[in-house]
């Protein structure tokens, strides 16, 4: 499979709990990038790493939200003390360089706090 | 601050008629504007960019259209199939804090209805 993966597809969890997801992007992408998307809204920036470099975080990455890509192939985004209002889909996209503007998205992981 | 929205919520058409949605940006150092589609469940699918010294750029049915006067974008789809039901986004890409790299701000998304 050569597009963005995304585990898991859902998830369930009780306000409180931590949740993580992985993101594998195309693999020649040097560059991988996570926003959030709620319910007939855009997605919204959160984080983008070069390589395993994280080089930006958005306002919305409260300092219960941590990301990881440790060898510069996958990445996990990590949610501490889960709330209702971190409810939404997350979605991981890669691309190949800073000239490209086609990033190609992975079908997300659908993130419902209870 | 930058924005970047949407004039039309949802779009209904017939199949076979040309669709237009519309985006208007308030962020005129982006340096590309891109349009994406989003079917149900699935993650943004990009279909066409522009880079903002252009006003227009065709693609396999698809055109799109930037008026930097009025800071208008719009994507036209050429007769319109039941497969192009979705909700699309415009997106702009502006530069991260860094100064070299970039991230897309995203519109709000038209829902575009295609009725066989």
């Amino acid at each position: 499979d050569t597009g963005v993966s995304q585990n898991p597809r859902h998830k369930i969890t009780k306000r409180g709990q931590n949740v993580t997801f992985r993101c594998d992007p195309i693999s020649e992408h040097n560059r991988l990038y996570w926003y959030r998307q709620t319910l007939g809204q855009g997605p919204e920036f959160l984080t983008y790493f070069q390589n395993e470099a994280q080089l930006e975080k958005s306002r919305l990455l409260s300092d219960r939200f941590s990301a990881e890509r440790p060898k510069g192939s996958f990445s996990t985004l990590e949610i501490q003390r889960t709330e209702q209002g971190d409810s939404a889909m997350y979605l991981c996209a890669s691309s190949l360089g800073s000239s490209n503007t086609e990033a190609f998205f992975g079908q997300g992981t659908r993130l419902t706090v209870v | 601050g930058e924005s970047v929205g949407l004039h039309l919520p949802t779009l209904s058409v017939q199949e076979g008629d040309n669709s237009i949605i519309n985006c208007a940006y308030s962020n005129s150092a982006s340096d590309y504007f891109i349009w994406y589609k989003q079917e149900s469940g699935k993650g943004p699918q990009f279909i066409i960019d522009i880079r903002s010294n252009m006003d227009k750029r065709q693609g396999q049915r698809v055109t799109v259209l930037l008026n930097k006067t009025v800071k208008h974008l719009s994507l036209q789809i050429a007769a319109t199939q039941p497969g192009d039901s979705a909700v699309y986004f415009c997106a702009e890409r502006a530069l991260l804090s860094g100064g070299s790299n970039y991230k897309l701000t995203f519109g709000k998304g038209t829902l575009l209805t295609v009725n066989p």
